[in-house]
């Protein structure tokens, strides 16, 4: 069955320190792979998307991933965080559905929640 | 670009009655929305997807005469919760993807429920 781990529910980090959120995924095809951000009271927002090609993956915000298909992950980087960074992740994997060729829906991973000490 | 709302953001009803939640793709052509719930601290689960002009595909174990869901335009879906009751209470999130969007899913604000 296909799912998404995300092993670290909390992650603090002090501001200006580097970071690595991880996921892992299980899917028999090659993944369309996502990042997402939520903050509090705000909609998911896109960070960045794998879906073919080069395996390090440039978003916004300062943020990298990089996708490993021998490990079946895709983490999450960031060189330096900002106080601003502090919110709920979610990593996600995207599968065709049976009922419509070329629709893909998502699998999401249980969050991380970050925490960014001043 | 790829903005997405809902509407409303928060509703309190009494148990038993039936609130309508809209969802709508701002600027672009959504030809599948996707409508999730998320528990306090938890993941989005996915309830639904829907393409336009076609019956919503629901995930197992939820309900298709509780969570009524219509698609009707490419910019508009609409999720009905009928007969609603306090366990019904959660936090529903809709996504659209489609013309200019790829396979990329854009979220909206999501809309809390608290059944009373």
């Amino acid at each position: 069955a296909q799912s998404v781990t995300q092993p670290d529910i909390h992650i603090t980090v002090s501001e200006g320190a580097s970071l690595e959120l991880r996921c892992n995924y299980s899917y028999g095809a090659t993944p369309y792979l996502f990042w997402y951000v939520q903050s509090p009271g705000q909609g998911l927002q896109l960070l960045l998307k794998y879906f073919s090609g080069d395996t390090l993956v440039q978003g916004i915000k300062g943020f990298e991933a990089e996708f490993k298909r021998s490990q079946s992950s895709f983490n999450l980087r960031k060189p330096s965080v900002h106080w601003s960074d502090a919110a709920e992740y979610f990593c996600a994997v995207g599968i065709e559905t049976l009922t419509t060729s070329g629709t893909y829906k998502y699998i999401f991973g249980t969050g991380t929640r970050l925490k960014v000490l001043a | 670009g790829a903005v997405v709302s809902q509407h409303p953001s928060w509703v309190i009803c009494k148990s038993g009655t039936s609130v309508k939640i809209e969802c709508r793709s701002l600027d672009f052509q959504a030809t599948t929305m996707f409508w999730y719930r998320q528990f306090p601290k938890q993941s989005l689960m996915l309830m639904a997807t829907s393409n336009e002009g076609s019956k919503a595909t629901y995930e197992q174990g939820v309900e298709k005469d509780k969570f009524l869901i219509n698609h009707a335009s490419l910019t508009l879906s609409t999720l009905t919760v009928t007969s609603a009751h306090p366990e019904d209470s959660s936090f529903y999130i809709c996504s659209a993807s489609g013309r200019g969007g790829g396979d990329t899913q854009y979220f909206g604000p999501g809309t809390r429920l608290t059944v009373l």
